[in-house]
């Protein structure tokens, strides 16, 4: 079974800190993984994902498939970056509805 | 340009009601979900449909049965509602081989 673990509920920081949302995975094939990301009044839309390698909005994230992580990080946050955000997971064959962690709230004080 | 909707947006009920919350879609995706998010933001996958055909049936009640009379529309029809059943309904659509999930704007529903 897929399995999405984001450990922590809600992440502060000020304007300008690193920011570093967990994300932890476990599945026996090869995932596609994925950020998705719900900004207030919004719908949920995508962020990233692992294939493309790409920054998004100064977000990065890596797989990494020893320790099961795609956490996601940004050197210096905004205040717009304040959002709800779910790690998402896609199995590589059958179903290809997402698995989604439980998000992490991302508050970036001034 | 609305991608995904849905309606309504918020539903207000009594326990042992039966309502449906409508999706459309016009990106022309043929791959649709829906999802359930609880008070606790967690999100969960309830159904999808490929091509109007059902392919992922999760754990849900019997109470709960979603239709899909095309490829743009998934319906999503609650029987006999309990408390539990409160939450945001999300629905979203994808191309089959596609990677990203196009998501509505949810249905809050509140069951009283």
């Amino acid at each position: 079974a897929q399995r999405v673990t984001q450990p922590e509920k809600l992440l502060s920081v000020f304007k300008g800190a690193p920011v570093e949302l967990k994300c932890n995975y476990s599945y026996s094939g090869s995932p596609e993984l994925f950020w998705y990301v719900q900004y207030s009044r919004q719908r949920l839309q995508l962020l990233l994902r692992h294939i493309s390698r790409e920054s998004i909005k100064g977000f990065t994230a890596d797989l990494n498939k020893g320790e099961t992580s795609f956490h996601l990080k940004k050197p210096f946050a905004q205040e717009e970056d304040s959002a709800m955000y779910y790690c998402a997971l896609r199995s590589d064959t059958g179903r290809r509805a997402l698995t989604f962690g439980s998000g992490t709230r991302l508050q970036v004080q001034p | 340009d609305t991608a995904v909707s849905q309606t309504p947006k918020y539903l207000v009920t009594q326990m042992g009601n039966d309502k449906s919350i409508k999706c459309e879609q016009n990106l022309g995706h043929d791959t649709m979900y829906w999802y359930k998010q609880d008070s606790k933001k967690f999100l969960k996958i309830m159904f999808s449909y490929n091509n109007k055909e059902l392919i992922i049936n999760e754990t849900v009640p019997n109470r709960f049965s979603p239709k899909s009379p095309d490829k743009a529309h998934l319906n999503l029809h609650i029987n006999s509602l309990e408390l539990g059943d409160s939450a945001v309904y999300f629905c979203a659509s994808s191309h089959q081989r596609g990677y990203e999930q196009y998501f509505g704007p949810g249905t809050r529903l509140t069951v009283t």
